[in-house]
């Protein structure tokens, strides 16, 4: 079956430091990838995706690439800010799937000191 | 940008209530899903409904139903809410798979 693996939390940094959470997907075919966003006491929100591979998706100064030679989809940023302290989820969709189901990841948790 | 509103922020309710927390989408998306957060588990997913009245058990369907009468409105029941339901609820809705999924805000239930 689909299943994504990403890196467990918390990741602590302190303000303008890189970023990077790793995720590493299994999948059928050719899914596509995502990665959200959860601020404290919001749901999720879409960052950025990608839908095949060397796709490159980024937004908000977050990019990841699609690399399907190591089924990856690594999130970075290159110089945090306390406001990007929240919980993100990496995702895949199959390219075929009854019912549009996305797969997620178990969340990494990224605080963010001044 | 696609709106998914949840009724509710907060709710406590009673063990033992029936619940219905209500889910509403305003971009005609056929599809539509309902999951619990958790510490420590992720989201996991409860039911989701692909068309009206259709619907299809996820990882954890037990102690829930849905109902989806209109394409808009995707409601999750609790039938006999118990302390082991309290959680955050979240509502999503998606029209093509490529393009994700949109978040309600999300439920916090507490069952007391």
């Amino acid at each position: 079956g689909n299943s994504v693996t990403q890196m467990e939390g918390p990741v602590t940094l302190s303000e303008e430091a890189f970023l990077t959470i790793n995720c590493t997907y299994t999948a059928t075919g050719y899914p596509s990838l995502f990665w959200y966003v959860q601020y404290p006491g919001e749901g999720l929100q879409l960052l950025l995706k990608a839908t095949k591979a060397d796709d490159k998706g980024s937004n908000k100064g977050f990019e990841a690439t699609y690399r399907k030679e190591t089924t990856s989809f690594h999130l970075e940023k290159g110089s945090v800010q306390v406001s990007d302290s929240a919980v993100y989820f990496c995702a895949l969709s199959p390219f075929t799937s009854a019912g549009n189901k996305l797969t997620f990841g178990g969340g990494t948790r990224v605080l963010v000191k001044p | 940008d696609v709106k998914v509103t949840q009724s509710s922020r907060y709710l406590v309710k009673r063990t033992g209530e029936k619940v219905f927390l209500e889910c509403v989408q305003d971009m005609d998306h056929e599809n539509m899903f309902w999951y619990r957060q958790d510490p420590g588990l992720g989201l996991r997913l409860i039911y989701f409904s692909y068309d009206v009245k259709m619907k299809e058990k996820g990882d954890i369907p037990e102690g829930y139903s849905v109902s989806r009468e209109k394409k808009e409105r995707f409601s999750l029941i609790l039938e006999s809410a118990s302390t082991n339901q309290t959680s955050m609820y979240l509502c999503a809705s998606s029209l093509d798979p490529n393009y994700g999924y949109s978040f309600g805000s999300g439920t916090r239930l507490s069952v007391v």
